[in-house]
């Protein structure tokens, strides 16, 4: 099946912590997406990446890091600078003939302690 | 710049009500108009786009025409079901700003039985 998978969908980590968020897509596109979805807040992009080795900040770019080694994975790291990083954290690829629609993972609800 | 409104929730409405949940945006450009819809834990899904003015976009019961005059996009429904329970963000794309896309807070809605 082709599809965007996150893992894990629940992440539970101490303060002070860096932790990694997965994501991997198989149906060969381009751009991926990270975002942050905060309770009764739309999302907020966090990183994209249009190609393979290159990625850009998005609006709420601090305390994250992100690489994008494959085509396929665009992992986030959240570091322990990020001050307040408890959120439900998506995922999301365009196709590149569709570069203006995104499609999204299940999430990953990230909770720290 | 860009942004989206849409309209506060929560809504709650019986079985086979009329849906109505409006949408308005600020473009500088020529956007692409999308609702996404979010069920309990999961990610968003797209459940309709339009992709310029007087288009309308439809799936699963569900209408929206991108109406350049009004700069809105309501989402419309003529008989909900319980199943329809769920959070719905109106989004749009913007080609000018590189296709970022620009979420509406969500809208929750409840249908009873």
């Amino acid at each position: 099946d082709g599809g965007i998978t996150q893992s894990p969908k629940y992440l539970f980590r101490k303060e002070g912590q860096n932790v990694t968020l997965s994501c991997e897509q198989n149906l060969n596109h381009d751009a991926m997406y990270w975002y942050r979805q905060d309770p009764g807040q739309g999302l907020r992009l966090i990183y994209y990446s249009q190609i393979v080795n290159d990625f850009q900040k998005g609006d709420i770019a601090e305390g994250y890091s992100v690489s994008r080694e494959k085509k396929e994975s665009f992992p986030l790291t959240v570091t322990s600078a990020q001050k307040n990083p408890t959120a439900f954290y998506l995922c999301a690829s365009s196709p590149p003939h569709l570069l203006d629609t995104q499609y999204f993972g299940p999430g990953t609800r990230l909770t720290v302690l | 710049g860009d942004s989206v409104t849409q309209m506060e929730g929560p809504v709650t409405l019986s079985e086979e009500a009329f849906l109505t949940i409006n949408c308005t945006y600020t473009a500088t450009g020529y956007p692409s108009l999308f609702w996404y819809v979010q069920y309990p834990g999961e990610g968003l899904q797209l459940l309709l786009k339009a992709t310029k003015a007087d288009d309308k976009g439809s799936n699963k019961g569900f209408e929206a025409t991108y109406r350049k005059e009004t700069t809105s996009f309501h989402l419309e429904k003529g008989s909900v079901q319980v199943s329809d329970s769920a959070v719905y963000f109106c989004a749009l794309s913007d080609r000018r700003t590189g296709n970022q896309f620009y979420f509406g807070t969500g809208t929750s809605l409840t249908v009873i039985p």
